[in-house]
């Protein structure tokens, strides 16, 4: 599995859009970038993944550069429920071992 | 559907002495993985399993042993407990390990050890 890039921690405001990068410079061609988020005391919890277009869904929206070396996670309306850890996995389709997970971005959303 | 469960969900142990951390789930899920979570370091892969009677090795698998006995549970043993092993410890069950587009890993609560 690739290895990731991922700030130690961000703030944001209530409300706002939370933007959380990650860079996966060594990405592979049949590797998809995942993404997980850990909330205090809880085990991880699935977001969003894709492969090279943009996805959204009911919780978030990925976007994937061109070159696929790097993407950003978007809360849209950040809420005081989302401070949590979110980690950026990129992983192969046919990868043996599952989901390893590196240090992550803690996320404190702010009233 | 209960999903992922795991028990006990605190334990303290004196060092050298054994037990079994449980995992259990009602998903049909054919691959579970057990990991341990340790500050700093995010999550590490201990062993897996991608279906009852098949287990293999992760990252960190010394000191531990898991067995599949059955699809719903996936237990796992420290032989000989030690200081180090002292971490937060979370099983997973995901329902295919090859069909990507569905592939997301469902995570118990997580068991906290420490070891003295």
């Amino acid at each position: 599995d690739a290895k990731t890039t991922q700030p130690p921690s961000m703030d944001c405001a209530e409300g706002r859009a939370a933007n959380l990068p990650c860079n996966h410079s060594t990405i592979s061609g049949n590797e998809y970038v995942y993404w997980y988020r850990q909330i205090h005391s809880q085990g991880p919890q699935y977001i969003i993944h894709g492969l090279k277009n943009n996805e959204t869904n009911e919780m978030a929206s990925l976007i994937i550069t061109e070159d696929r070396k790097s993407s950003t996670l978007i809360l849209p309306h950040a809420t005081l429920r989302d401070t949590a850890v979110y980690y950026c996995i990129v992983r192969a389709n046919n990868a043996g071992n599952m989901l390893t997970f590196g240090g992550g971005t803690r996320l404190m959303v702010k009233p | 559907n209960a999903g992922v469960t795991q028990t006990p969900k605190f334990q303290v142990l004196k060092t050298g002495q054994s037990m079994t951390l449980q995992c259990a789930q009602d998903m049909n899920h054919e691959y579970m993985s057990w990991y341990r979570q340790d500050p700093g370091m995010g999550l590490r892969l201990i062993h897996y399993s991608v279906g009852a009677g098949i287990t293999d090795q992760g990252e960190v698998p010394n000191g531990y042993n898991v067995s599949r006995s059955t699809t719903e549970d996936f237990p796992l043993r420290l032989l000989s407990a030690a200081p180090s092993q002292t971490s937060v410890y979370f099983c997973a069950g995901q329902a295919s390990p090859t069909v990507v587009l569905v592939e997301t890993q469902y995570f118990g609560p997580g068991t906290r050890l420490l070891v003295l």
